[in-house]
């Protein structure tokens, strides 16, 4: 199974600054990686799949890139509604994996 | 639009058995590979279960391997779990989520559905 790891585990940041999230991955998942954000009491939402592509109706703040086992999500000039929990997820390896977690939280 | 009702959640003994539903419309379900994805309270995300899109090949997480079943009715547009012999560590809010395309990617999911499994 392959393990991803985020970090930082929370980032506290005010709106309008940029959030830098990590996931790493214990071997190699190409570029086989989404990153989804997760509300409190909603669905999860994905942002990005296969590294760098935005899904349907993101918007351009969020992105991502990387490769093998490094990988980043940015997000520029946060909005209040981008404070949520994101993870990232792999599709390199059955089964599926999900990372911990990064809490992106208002300063 | 996409939407996706979970249901059948509750609470359940240790060794008891409980079966969820997920009802899907706003897409052609019968085209789309579909997944059980869980998280416990005060955790992450867990992938457990996924199924073709027609049903022919399924695969677990190895801690529900042989418990629970994945199962699918294109012609009621339903995805089902059947969960046996829960235990305590399967407590948690139980999604099931659509692929993306042909990607094992989740690009819509249903509200969530609590599972606890307690005596």
């Amino acid at each position: 199974e392959i393990v991803l790891t985020q970090s930082p585990v929370t980032l506290s940041l005010s709106p309008g600054e940029r959030a830098t999230l990590s996931c790493r991955a214990s071997q190699s998942v190409r570029t086989f990686l989404a990153w989804y954000q997760h509300q409190p009491g909603q669905a999860p939402r994905l942002l990005i799949y296969d590294a760098s592509n935005r899904a349907t109706g993101i918007p351009a703040r969020f992105s991502g890139s990387g490769s093998g086992t490094d990988f980043t999500l940015t997000i520029n000039s946060l909005e209040p509604e981008d404070f949520a929990v994101y993870y990232c997820q792999q599709r390199s390896n059955w089964a599926l994996t999900f990372g911990g977690g990064t809490k992106v939280e208002i300063k | 639009q996409v939407q996706l009702v979970e249901s059948g959640g509750g609470v359940v003994q240790p060794g008891r058995s409980l079966r969820l539903s997920c009802a899907a419309s706003g897409f052609i379900f019968s085209n789309y590979g579909m997944h059980w994805v869980r998280q416990a309270p005060g955790k992450g995300l867990e992938w457990v279960a996924v199924i073709s899109y027609d049903g022919s090949n399924q695969d677990y997480r190895d801690s529900v391997k042989g418990r629970f079943t994945i199962s699918r009715d294109n012609s009621k547009n339903t995805l089902y779990l059947q969960m046996n012999s829960l235990r305590p560590d399967d407590t948690a809010v139980y999604y099931c989520a659509k692929e993306k395309g042909v990607l094992p990617y989740f690009d819509s999911w249903g509200q969530g559905n609590l599972v606890t499994v307690s005596s």
